[in-house]
């Protein structure tokens, strides 16, 4: 069955300090995969893809096919960052994404 | 400016009441999707289309239903409303073509039955 892990539903840090957003996925074939973020009072959106390799406002994402994992990184948290973190497989094949239950990122000043 | 709305934003209803969810957008996808999404929980999705006249149901069970006449237009509905129905509504789009996952999401409609 197609899962999403996001074991932690509620990470509290202080400005300034890594952060590691975990994600663990179940999914058949080969997926994209996908982190969006909701900030207060705003809509769902793409935070970054995995194919794009990119740092998105300081982020990072780490594909691990062996472990089936796409945590999400960022080495100084700031408090704007504070928001709702979604991992988010994409099937090619349905052309279908999936959820996991998200995490809650506090950054404390 | 290419965008996709939802309204209503807020409902609240009694039981046994139709109700539709408005769903459009102008950013001329081909797919697009519902998810319910209960406070604090994953979303899960419960309609989606490929384009006109195309609609499949989601992996969560849902007894509402959609339409897709119009590529801009994806609404959704409830014939009959119950207090079980009273959830957060989101619809999203995306492109068709190539490999493009990226959803692009409304600000969500959260129903209330009472």
């Amino acid at each position: 069955a197609q899962r999403v892990t996001q074991p932690e539903k509620l990470l509290s840090v202080f400005k300034g300090a890594p952060v590691e957003l975990k994600c663990n996925y179940s999914y058949s074939g080969s997926p994209e995969l996908f982190w969006y973020v909701q900030y207060s009072r705003q809509r769902l959106q793409l935070l970054l893809r995995h194919i794009s390799r990119e740092s998105i406002k300081g982020f990072t994402a780490d594909l691990n096919k062996g472990e089936t994992s796409f945590h999400l990184k960022k080495p100084f948290a700031q408090e704007e960052d504070s928001a709702m973190y979604y991992c988010a497989p994409f099937g090619t094949g349905g052309f279908k994404t999936i959820f996991g239950a998200g995490t809650r990122l506090f950054v404390k000043a | 400016e290419a965008d996709i709305y939802q309204t209503p934003r807020y409902l609240v209803i009694g039981t046994g009441k139709k109700i539709t969810l408005e769903c459009s957008q102008t950013m001329g996808h081909d797919k697009m999707y519902w998810y319910q999404q209960d406070p604090g929980m994953e979303l899960h999705l419960i309609h989606y289309s490929y384009g006109v006249n195309s609609t499949e149901k989601g992996d969560l069970s849902s007894e509402s239903t959609v339409s897709r006449i119009r590529t801009e237009h994806f609404p959704l509905t409830l014939e009959s409303a119950r207090p079980s129905h009273t959830s957060q509504y989101l619809c999203a789009s995306s492109e068709y073509k190539g490999r493009s996952g990226e959803l692009f999401f409304g600000e969500g409609s959260r129903l209330t039955v009472l």
